[in-house]
């Protein structure tokens, strides 16, 4: 079964742009979850998404927004970047309490806002 | 809301002793709690899980305890080897929900040969 992936893997960026990462779960889980890491500050949780509906949301600016498709691939889109945006942005998948409620994390996408 | 805290958050050991890293939570509904191993580049990777039902959960040279009472759990590793440095996160959550995950801080281990 093929694990979480994100794309793109590594991006760059400038100070006031837009930016949208992509999440694809693994096959069969509905939940996909977002996560900021930086060296300082360890794994931050922005938000999660379930059957296309935000179920749990993070302490971050609304400039950070989601979105879930019929096909559980989520989407990412920080706008309006910030210096402090650059991070390792990890998404992660889950099952249900019935499947697998373990929860995997993808490679991660590297963002540097210049 | 869930708070998970970690400690060491660096830990160095030579090889083929053990290594054990700590973690506490606050809530007492939770019942799920992963470790994941974090190496350079890469994203978390999921290397043992226990619920809240289970005192302790064994997987070859890595176990997991839980003292629901205290409200802490700890990651051992025996016999340490080189490709075990890495970053350990430890996580609470509640399986039976669609609560979120509380990550720790992390805890970076570095195996000396």
């Amino acid at each position: 079964k093929a694990g979480v992936t994100q794309t793109p893997r590594y991006l760059i960026k400038t100070r006031g742009q837009q930016v949208t990462l992509s999440c694809s779960p693994i096959s069969g889980h509905r939940s996909v979850s977002w996560y900021q890491q930086t060296p300082g500050q360890g794994l931050q949780f922005l938000f999660e998404y379930f059957s296309e509906t935000q179920r749990n949301k993070g302490n971050f600016p609304g400039r950070f927004s989601g979105r879930q498709f019929s096909n559980s691939r989520s989407e990412m889109n920080v706008s309006t970047l910030e210096l402090g945006d650059s991070a390792l942005y990890l998404c992660a998948s889950r099952g249900t309490p019935k499947t697998s409620y373990e929860q995997y994390f993808g490679p991660g996408t590297r963002l540097t806002v210049t | 809301g869930e708070n998970v805290e970690q400690h060491p958050s660096t830990l160095s050991v030579q090889e083929g002793d053990s290594a054990v890293i700590k973690c506490t939570y606050s809530d007492s509904a939770s019942n799920y709690f992963p470790w994941y191993k974090q190496e350079l580049g890469k994203g978390p990777q999921l290397i043992i899980d226990i619920r809240s039902n289970v005192g302790e959960k064994k997987d070859q040279r890595i176990a997991v305890t839980l003292n629901k009472t205290a409200k802490h759990f700890s990651l051992h590793i025996t016999e340490t080897q080189p490709e075990d440095s890495a970053v350990y996160f430890c996580a609470a959550s509640r399986w039976d929900t669609g609560n979120q995950f509380y990550f720790g801080t992390g805890t970076s281990l570095t195996v000396i040969p």
